[in-house]
């Protein structure tokens, strides 16, 4: 079993259309990250946290330490939305990364 | 914005061959990280580095894999005799503080694209 687990591998959407990813893992961890990861290749941080809820544009992350899920949020969502969305644990001073979600937002 | 380098983006090498790849942290991180992600599959840890030490290394980061800081602005990973396997995108990444501790977030460079003949 992976220790991060993420869903939907897969995701299509209508531009517009509110967009949730989900995250669940099986370790202790300091912190959870989400990542987008662009058709180049190149990662970029979105988010980290260890509790409560972020919100960063149309973004939004939550998570719950007590049931080791967090979900991450896209409103109004766009085209240019479409990337691979990766769940990310901090444990010790390594990552642990999720496959990633690939999204893709039609316009 | 400071952003992570790395160099070269893309290298082609025959089987056996050693290569170093290399990047630039951005100036004022302590802690340097190397993942790496095979085509199609997630992104792996390789090894963290603090203070010209290895902090923290994987399973995979094996007797033919060595990280430096040759000097105050480079971070090398070298992998010695490389294999088919090794094929894969290699990402650097740099914090200011400890991930655990500090709760950093990591900036990470474009990648290298290895191809082992």
């Amino acid at each position: 079993k992976n220790e991060v687990e993420q869903s939907p591998q897969n995701l299509t959407a209508q531009e517009g259309e509110f967009i949730t990813i989900n995250c669940s893992y099986s370790v202790g961890i300091s912190a959870l990250h989400w990542l987008q990861q662009h058709p180049g290749g190149g990662i970029v941080s979105l988010f980290m946290l260890s509790s409560g809820k972020k919100k960063h544009g149309r973004l939004i992350a939550t998570i719950n330490i007590q049931e080791k899920h967090s979900s991450l949020h896209i409103t109004a969502s766009h085209p240019r939305d479409s990337a691979v969305y990766i769940c990310a644990v901090t444990s010790g001073s390594r990552l642990t990364f999720g496959e990633g979600t690939q999204l893709t937002v039609n316009p | 914005e400071p952003e992570v380098t790395q160099t070269p983006s893309h290298q082609v090498t025959q089987m056996g061959q050693e290569v170093i790849l290399r990047c630039v942290p951005i100036s004022n991180h302590l802690y340097f990280y190397w993942y790496r992600q095979i085509l199609g599959q997630k992104v792996e840890f390789l090894v963290s580095f603090y203070n010209n030490e290895i902090s923290e290394k994987s399973e995979i980061f094996d007797d033919q894999f060595s990280v430096e800081r040759p000097d105050g602005s480079n971070f090398t990973l070298k992998i010695r005799s490389t294999k088919l396997e090794d094929s894969a995108m290699y990402f650097c990444a740099s914090s200011e503080g400890r991930l655990a501790e500090n709760q950093e977030t990591q900036y990470f460079g474009p990648g290298t694209r290895l191809l082992v003949l």
